[in-house]
């Protein structure tokens, strides 16, 4: 239990354009979900938690007109990256809030962005 | 808000041996600490968690104890393996708060 899947693994994009990444509960429904960006060798930086049918909670120094979340139904959150440019790339992870237990989390597999 | 300090930032031990990895927090109303492996290029997974209202958890072969007075926890891994190799994070939660705080992470290597 508590699969979540992250679409698409790895996109590669022109500067200018935007790029929607999906997050799936696969077997449970999560309230809460969350996007995380990583840098190489670095860890884990939350940039929004994202609850469902309420606007996203975004950290500081997180451009919310950049980083657009939906948070739609309770196994679906989307993450569009608006007129990307080559300092977006990274790997972008969701997590979502498994239910089961306060504050625990369960990860998807991440999301390569490359900008050129 | 909370912050999480994690040492050391890298980690080399022999197959077999034990490893240990330390974090320390700053809010003390942080009560709940997970632990995540993540190898290269994949998901960080949940390896153990604890919660404020015990001091240690023990899973085969990974453990962690929480010390709340000094607002540390550790990660043991005792007979290491190869496939223990990886980055390994702890985080912390807020009671009431719904977003985990993570450390730097440290690499830990087995070599065999």
């Amino acid at each position: 239990g508590a699969v979540v899947s992250q679409h698409p693994s790895r996109v590669i994009c022109k500067s200018g354009t935007s790029v929607k990444i999906e997050c799936r509960s696969l077997d449970f429904q999560a309230t809460t979900m969350f996007w995380y960006r990583q840098f190489p060798k670095k860890s884990l930086m939350l940039m929004a938690t994202s609850n469902e049918g309420s606007k996203a909670t975004y950290e500081q120094g997180v451009e919310k007109d950049k980083f657009l979340i939906n948070h739609a139904s309770l196994t679906l959150s989307t993450l569009t990256v608006t007129s990307a440019h080559p300092e977006d790339s990274s790997f972008y992870i969701c997590s979502a809030g498994s239910g089961r237990a306060p504050n625990e989390q369960f990860f998807g597999p991440g999301t390569r962005l490359t900008v050129l | 808000g909370e912050n999480v300090e994690q040492h050391p930032s890298t980690l080399s031990v022999q197959e077999g041996d034990s490893a240990v990895i330390k974090c320390t927090y700053s809010d003390s109303a942080s009560n709940y600490f997970p632990w995540y492996k993540q190898e290269l290029g994949k998901r960080p997974q949940l390896i153990i968690d604890i919660r404020s209202n015990v001091g240690e958890k023990k899973d085969q072969r990974i453990a962690v104890t929480l010390n709340k007075t000094a607002k540390h926890f550790s990660l043991h891994i005792t007979e290491t393996q190869p496939e223990d190799s990886a980055v390994y994070f702890c985080a912390a939660a807020i009671q009431g708060a719904q977003k985990l705080v993570f450390g730097q992470g440290t690499r830990l290597t087995i070599n065999p």
